[in-house]
């Protein structure tokens, strides 16, 4: 049971133009999501959250999207950066119980200089 | 914001035997968390590491594969038991809910490759 998906394995982006990352969940109880990058050979780090009462997070090049009606986030990236080039692992979180976070499978987003 | 590392960031082992992998926290977390990251795959949570209680183990990993201790609130330790070529992987571990944005902080990883 996949609660978390990520559609698209992999993204290729020119530089300067906007990277857009999507995430499908099923569990309409998480309360939050939020978005990870990983580099080859290091753990995941934290990129932006969204809390479920939200709709839009922002963070400097950062934006998240929540539309909990369909049930889909989305990371956008603007302007994208060849620093960004990694992979990007969606995850939610509900804050009752055990707190486990539940990933996507990752997409790697690749940006084209 | 934690931080956090792992011992060994990497090693090769021969089938059969087993691995110890360390994980500290630079502050105090209630919760840590044990992963496994298979090549090409997304993270999969393998257990719940609580301080002065058993280990919470999710559906597919038993306590005989992967023992884990907790001995404080910022150390885990995670032990891969008579390991086969299925289990290279790379194991992470996380501290639970430690920061504003109620984001976990992760291990840089132990790279696990079995022989």
């Amino acid at each position: 049971d996949q609660q978390v998906k990520q559609n698209s394995p992999s993204l290729s982006v020119q530089e300067g133009r906007i990277s857009i990352l999507n995430c499908d969940y099923t569990n309409s109880m998480f309360d939050y999501f939020l978005w990870y990058k990983k580099y080859p050979a290091e753990g995941p780090t934290f990129l932006i959250s969204i809390s479920s009462i939200k709709d839009k997070n922002e963070d400097g090049r950062f934006t998240v999207f929540l539309n909990k009606s369909a049930k889909h986030l989305s990371l956008h990236i603007v302007p994208s950066q060849p620093g960004d080039s990694a992979v990007y692992f969606c995850a939610a979180i509900q804050l009752q119980g055990a707190q486990k976070l539940v990933f996507g499978q990752g997409t790697r987003l690749t940006i084209n200089p | 914001s934690a931080v956090i590392s792992q011992k060994p960031s990497r090693d090769i082992c021969q089938r059969g035997t087993s691995l110890t992998i360390q994980c500290q926290v630079d502050s105090q977390v209630t919760m840590m968390f044990w992963y496994r990251q298979q090549p090409g795959q997304s993270l999969t949570l393998i257990a719940t590491a609580n301080q002065g209680s058993e280990a919470t183990y999710e559906s597919g990993f038993v306590i005989d594969k992967f023992p884990i201790s907790r001995p404080n609130l910022t150390f885990s330790t995670l032990t891969v038991s008579n390991m086969s070529p299925e289990d290279s992987s790379i194991y992470l571990c996380s501290s639970g809910l430690a920061g504003p944005y109620n984001e976990q902080f992760f291990g840089p990883g132990t790279r696990l490759t079995v022989l």
